[in-house]
């Protein structure tokens, strides 16, 4: 049973760049959430997409935005890079049916913005 | 606003037991439990709804108390592997199926 996978691994970009993260979900998942976590941090919630909608968001700002797939992938896109951009980024898979649910994160995406 | 974990580090001996507390000043629908180990991503304990039910798994347990908002981790007769970085999710009724962080409990378990 294939887990959350993302891409790349790690990344370098400039400040002002822009970037875009991947995230293939658990199999059977239907639903995607961004986390941004800092060194030292929890896991902060950037957004969840849902049936290809962005259902939920975060404090974020519209720098980072998102799209879902008809296979349920995802990706986080974020422009005009920051260097507080910096970051582990986190993709959490998990299925909306049902009253209780469990969220599987990937193994994420390291962001350095030099 | 972020659930409140404490201790924010604890260092144990092997076998010995461990509690983690996190508290919400929201009320809420579910606690989700999570460990992370430096470099990796945080991996899935548990999850409690509400109604103060309480969970285990293996040696690893928690308890949810719905009318104080908190929770409790339990790590009994400790190894090793529990080293990491415990973090609680909180999910409240305005942000249903997203989680609140806290900023984590480093726990050490020496030989």
């Amino acid at each position: 049973d294939a887990g959350v996978t993302q891409s790349p691994t790690h990344l370098i970009k400039t400040r002002g760049q822009q970037v875009t993260l991947r995230c293939s979900p658990k199999s059977g998942h239907d639903t995607v959430s961004w986390y941004q976590q800092a060194l030292g941090q929890g896991p902060q919630f950037i957004f969840q997409y849902y049936e290809e909608e962005e259902r939920q968001r975060g404090n974020f700002p519209d720098r980072f935005s998102g799209h879902q797939f008809p296979n349920y992938s995802s990706e986080l896109n974020v422009n005009a890079l920051l260097l507080g951009d910096s970051a582990l980024y986190l993709c959490a898979s998990s299925l909306v049916s049902g009253w209780a649910y469990e969220q599987y994160f990937g193994p994420g995406t390291r962001l350095t913005v030099t | 606003q972020q659930p409140v974990q404490s201790p924010q580090a604890v260092i144990l001996r092997e076998g010995e037991d461990a509690v983690i507390n996190c508290s919400s000043s929201k009320a809420l629908y579910s606690v989700h439990w999570y460990r992370q180990k430096h470099g990796e991503a945080p991996v899935f304990l548990m999850i409690l709804l509400k109604g103060g039910e309480q969970k285990g798994h293996e040696k690893i347990s928690a308890s949810f108390n719905e009318k104080k908002q908190q929770s409790s981790l339990y790590l009994t007769a400790s190894q090793l592997s529990y080293s990491g970085t415990y973090f609680c999710g909180t999910e409240d009724y305005t942000g249903r199926r997203a989680l609140t962080f806290g900023s984590g409990t480093r726990l050490q378990v020496q030989p």
